[in-house]
């Protein structure tokens, strides 16, 4: 089974301005998560969907940050403008439902931005 | 903000030894998960217990649940070097029909001497 795939692994860009990250979740995992982890801490979830509809955006900076799922499978996450506090992995996660209704997430290798 | 805080921060054992970690969370959950990271690479789940479950075992890992003490533990036994990690706990709430949303704690950073 392949796992959750992400793109770029790394990127470097300059304050103010825009980077966008891809993200493909296990197929059929109807959710998926978009974290950022800072340096030292742990993920911070930014954004849940269900299919393609959105379950959780309440710690999304929405002035700056935007991701949208069409068709309910892959995402992508936006940055713009980007600051320099932005810098950080952002990880992709997809989950499954297991038996009992809990779930279990499976990450990607994320994707670290460093905004100089 | 429900994020757990994992204790301690940072933990240096020898190898052979057990390595201990808390979790503490602040509300009610549906489960507790413990997810390992290796330096710069993704998390990967290690073990769910559920909100009516006290203790659960998988391998060397030992987890347990205190729901009245909102605490969790995660034992790991006979460490090797391999075991060098951040781990963290993330608790899940129930989301309807709509899967767990989930909140990471700040991590251990668990270091294994050879």
């Amino acid at each position: 089974e392949a796992g959750v795939a992400q793109s770029p692994r790394y990127k470097i860009i300059e304050k103010r301005q825009s980077v966008a990250f891809w993200c493909n979740p296990i197929s059929g995992h109807a959710t998926l998560y978009w974290y950022q982890q800072i340096l030292g801490q742990g993920p911070k979830l930014l954004i849940q969907f269900q299919n393609n509809g959105v379950v959780d955006d309440s710690q999304l900076p929405k002035d700056r940050f935007s991701a949208e799922r069409l068709k309910g499978v892959d995402s992508t996450l936006k940055i713009q403008p980007a600051k320099l506090e932005d810098s950080a992995v952002y990880l992709c996660a997809s989950s499954t439902r297991l038996t009992g209704g809990s779930y279990e997430q499976y990450f990607g290798p994320g994707t670290r931005l460093t905004v100089t | 903000s429900q994020q757990g805080e994992e204790d301690p921060q940072a933990l240096s054992i020898q190898e052979g030894e057990n390595a201990t970690m808390n979790c503490s969370y602040k509300t009610s959950i549906n489960n507790l998960q413990w997810y390992r990271q290796n330096s710069g690479r993704g998390l990967v789940h290690l073990i769910l217990i559920r909100s009516n479950e006290r203790e659960k075992h998988s391998g060397r890992l030992r987890v347990t649940l205190d729901t009245s003490k909102k605490s969790s533990s995660l034992l790991i036994t006979a460490s090797r070097a391999a075991d060098t990690a951040s781990y963290f706990c993330a608790t899940a709430l129930r989301g309807i029909n709509t899967g767990n949303q989930f909140y990471f704690g700040t991590g251990t950073s668990l270091t294994v001497i050879p």
